[in-house]
C-alpha cells in the first residue's frame, strides 16, 4: 500500500537548521509530485512548497523563500525539507503529502525549537 | 495567493443531524478544491477531492459540492466520529492554500 514514513522528531535551538525526511513506498516515486505541510501547535494547516521528484524542480511559498530547501534522491524514493535560521515560531509538525489533492500523509515529524 | 475561507469556525452538532461547511475562495478555481479531516494527534485525512470527487473508504454521508469560488463539504446524518476539524485546500494556482479550519463538536 501507498506508504509516507518520515523521520523522528528533531529538537534544534534557534538560527540552526534541521533536516526532515519523507520515504515513499508502495508506488512509482517519479509518478507523483510531493508537497510539505506545517502545523503550529493548535493552529492551522500551511502549504510550505512542492517538488517534482522526476528532475527536483520546486516551488515555495513566498513567506520560506531562502530558507527552504526541497530535494529529493530517487535511489532510495525519499524526499527532504530543509528549513534554516530557525526561530521559535517554526516550531511546528511537518508532513509530506503526495499529489495536488494530498492523498496520502506522512505521520508527521514534530520539530522543536527552543534555547 | 488565494485566499480560502471557512465557516464556521465551531460548530456543536448533535448526532443524525446534517452538517454543512462551506469554504470560499478568493477568485475563481474551478474545481480545485479538496477536503480533510484531522483529528487530534492524528495526519489529516483526505475527504473528497476535487470538489466532489468521493474517496474509496471514505464513509457515503461526506459530499462536496460547489465550482467557481463557492464549495460546501456535507456530512449526512452525523456520527461521533466525525468530531474533528475539517480543513478545505485548493489546487489551483501556486501557492497552494489552506482554510482555516472548521473545529466539529459532538454534542
Amino acid at each position: 500500500q501507498v506508504q509516507l514514513v518520515q523521520s523522528g522528531a528533531e529538537v534544534k535551538k534557534p538560527g540552526a537548521s534541521v533536516k526532515v525526511s519523507c520515504k515513499a513506498s508502495g508506488y512509482i516515486f517519479t509518478s507523483h509530485y510531493m508537497h510539505w505541510v506545517r502545523q503550529a501547535p493548535g493552529q492551522g494547516l500551511e502549504w510550505m512548497g512542492i517538488i517534482n521528484p522526476i528532475d527536483g524542480t520546486t516551488s515555495y511559498t513566498q513567506k520560506f523563500q531562502g530558507r527552504v530547501t526541497m530535494t529529493r534522491d530517487t535511489s532510495t524514493s525519499t524526499v527532504y525539507m530543509a528549513l534554516s535560521s530557525l526561530r521559535s515560531e517554526d516550531t511546528a509538525v511537518y508532513y509530506c503529502a503526495r499529489d495536488s489533492w494530498l492523498d496520502t500523509w506522512g505521520q508527521g515529524t514534530l520539530v522543536t525549537v527552543s534555547s | 495567493e488565494i485566499v480560502l475561507t471557512q465557516s464556521p469556525d465551531f460548530q456543536s452538532v448533535t448526532p443524525k443531524e446534517k452538517v454543512t461547511i462551506t469554504c470560499r475562495a478568493s477568485q475563481s478555481i474551478a474545481n480545485s478544491l479538496h477536503w480533510y479531516q484531522q483529528k487530534p494527534d492524528q495526519s489529516p485525512k483526505l475527504l473528497i477531492k476535487y470538489a466532489s470527487q468521493s474517496i474509496s473508504g471514505v464513509p457515503s454521508r461526506f459530499s462536496g459540492s460547489g465550482s467557481g469560488t463557492d464549495f460546501t463539504l456535507t456530512i449526512n446524518s452525523l456520527e461521533t466520529e466525525d468530531a474533528a476539524t475539517y480543513y478545505c485546500h485548493q489546487s489551483s494556482s501556486l501557492p497552494y492554500t489552506f482554510g482555516q479550519g472548521t473545529k466539529l463538536e459532538i454534542k
